[in-house]
């Protein structure tokens, strides 16, 4: 069956380390996605991808990167620069025209130790 | 830049009742879709219901309907004989139709407990 996974559904980091989510789609979506969510918050645009090769900031880009390499895969680091990284990551899939509804994977828990 | 607001941070209701959850929104597209997800404890996102602006039809699935008032921007999700199972968050996420531009939009999330 296609779907998203996103890998590890727990990760633990120490202050000053760069972690690397994983996000692999096999539904053949143009778009790909990380959201965060906080308790309260809702879920807040991180980064986005159209296509291969072209990623553009959301609304908290700072302290994220990513990378879109291939059109199955977009990893999101943490880096050490997100001076509040602890919460819950989910990466989304759409296509890239018509009806834009999202596929979501089962999201990450980060926590800062 | 779109907005969403749901106004009900929190509900209850009780087992085979019916519920109503509100949503606002504001956006300058003359064209887009708007959905309803859900967010059961297990914290994985479920596509409830879309609904597709153009179309004057309120969409229907199963025991989730909803009333779209596209003049006053008003997207409420209705819920028939209210199961346990449908004990979760619920999020309103407008978002416009094709092109290569734009994303969904999330509110911040009405909290449902359906009580036995």
């Amino acid at each position: 069956d296609g779907g998203i996974t996103q890998s590890p559904k727990y990760l633990f980091r120490k202050e000053g380390q760069n972690v690397t989510l994983s996000c692999e789609q096999n539904l053949n979506h143009d778009a790909m996605y990380w959201y965060r969510q906080d308790p309260g918050q809702g879920l807040r645009l991180i980064y986005y991808s159209q296509i291969v090769n072209d990623f553009q900031k959301g609304d908290i880009a700072e302290g994220y990167s990513v990378s879109r390499e291939k059109k199955e895969s977009f990893p999101l680091t943490v880096t050490s620069a997100q001076k509040n990284p602890t919460a819950f990551y989910l990466c989304a899939s759409s296509p890239r025209d018509g009806p834009r509804g999202y596929t979501f994977g089962s999201g990450t828990r980060l926590t800062v130790v | 830049a779109q907005t969403v607001t749901q106004s009900q941070p929190e509900m209850s209701v009780q087992e085979a009742e019916t519920v109503t959850l509100s949503c606002t929104y504001d956006t300058s597209e003359s064209n887009y879709y708007l959905f309803w997800y859900k967010q059961p404890p297990s914290r994985q996102m479920i596509l409830v219901i879309r609904q597709e602006a153009y179309k004057q039809q309120n969409a229907t699935e199963n025991r989730f309907s909803v009333n779209f008032q596209k003049a006053a921007k008003s997207f409420s999700l209705k819920i028939s004989d209210s199961q346990l199972g449908d004990t979760a968050m619920y999020f309103c996420a407008p978002g416009p139709y094709g092109g290569s531009q734009g994303n969904l939009i999330f509110g911040k999330g009405t909290k449902l407990s359906v009580k036995p």
